[in-house]
């Protein structure tokens, strides 16, 4: 089955910076890959996803870029704000394609002031 | 809508009891999941639904039984509970892409379940 690994685990960044998060995957058969962002207390929600017929894809201040030679995707805030700070998680699918996910062990995002 | 709903949002348990997590969707969602959210782990599959009838083992599936008799209800039972099953848990929907990709998974608000 697919193996998710994220980097870093803790992230810092001053305000108006950017951030960026990295996961990489095992399984070259997998091509949805979606991004959660999780507010303490809260439950995960989407905000970014992309499939593997495209290289990039951008959303406001937020874009995830994917490389699937070497099975990597990452995303990118820029101008960053303080509600920008949460939990970050990317996933992949367990086994192939669909909604059955493996999630990557999380990001905490910190944007100082 | 109501989207996700899981009840009860909080549940202590003493080791060996048994108990049935719940999971509605009003989405009309083919898939279903369930996951455990431990810290530092992220969120582990336990198990999973391609529609009504039809369940299949996650990542973390031992100590945890399923059933989907519908399309909207996921329950989630713990037989014989564990203090290693102190956990947050999420149930959560989605539906099937065309192309067979994978789409947006919907949350509910979450269990905070605690084994003593």
């Amino acid at each position: 089955g697919e193996n998710v690994e994220q980097h870093p685990s803790t992230l810092s960044v001053q305000e108006g910076d950017s951030a960026v998060i990295k996961c990489t995957y095992s399984d070259s058969a997998s091509n949805y890959f979606p991004w959660y962002k999780q507010e303490l207390g809260k439950r995960p929600q989407l905000i970014i996803d992309i499939r593997s017929n495209v290289g990039e894809k951008k959303d406001q201040r937020i874009a995830v870029t994917l490389n699937k030679t070497a099975k990597h995707f990452s995303l990118h805030i820029t101008e960053t704000q303080p509600e920008d700070s949460a939990v970050y998680f990317c996933a992949a699918p367990l086994t192939g394609g669909g909604n059955k996910l493996t999630f990557g062990t999380g990001t905490q995002l910190k944007v100082e002031l | 809508n109501a989207g996700v709903t899981q009840t009860p949002k909080f549940q202590v348990l003493k080791t060996g009891q048994s108990m049935t997590l719940q999971c509605a969707q009003d989405m009309n969602h083919e898939y279903m999941s369930w996951y455990r959210q431990d810290p530092g782990m992220g969120l582990r599959l336990i198990h999973y639904s391609v529609g009504a009838g039809i369940t299949d083992q996650g990542e973390v599936p031992n100590g945890y039984n399923v059933s989907r008799s519908t399309t909207e209800d996921f329950p989630l039972r713990l037989l014989s509970a564990a203090p290693s099953q102190t956990s947050v848990y999420f149930c959560a929907s989605s539906y099937r892409h065309q192309g067979g990709s994978g789409t947006e998974a919907f949350f509910g608000q979450g269990t905070r379940l605690t084994v003593v």
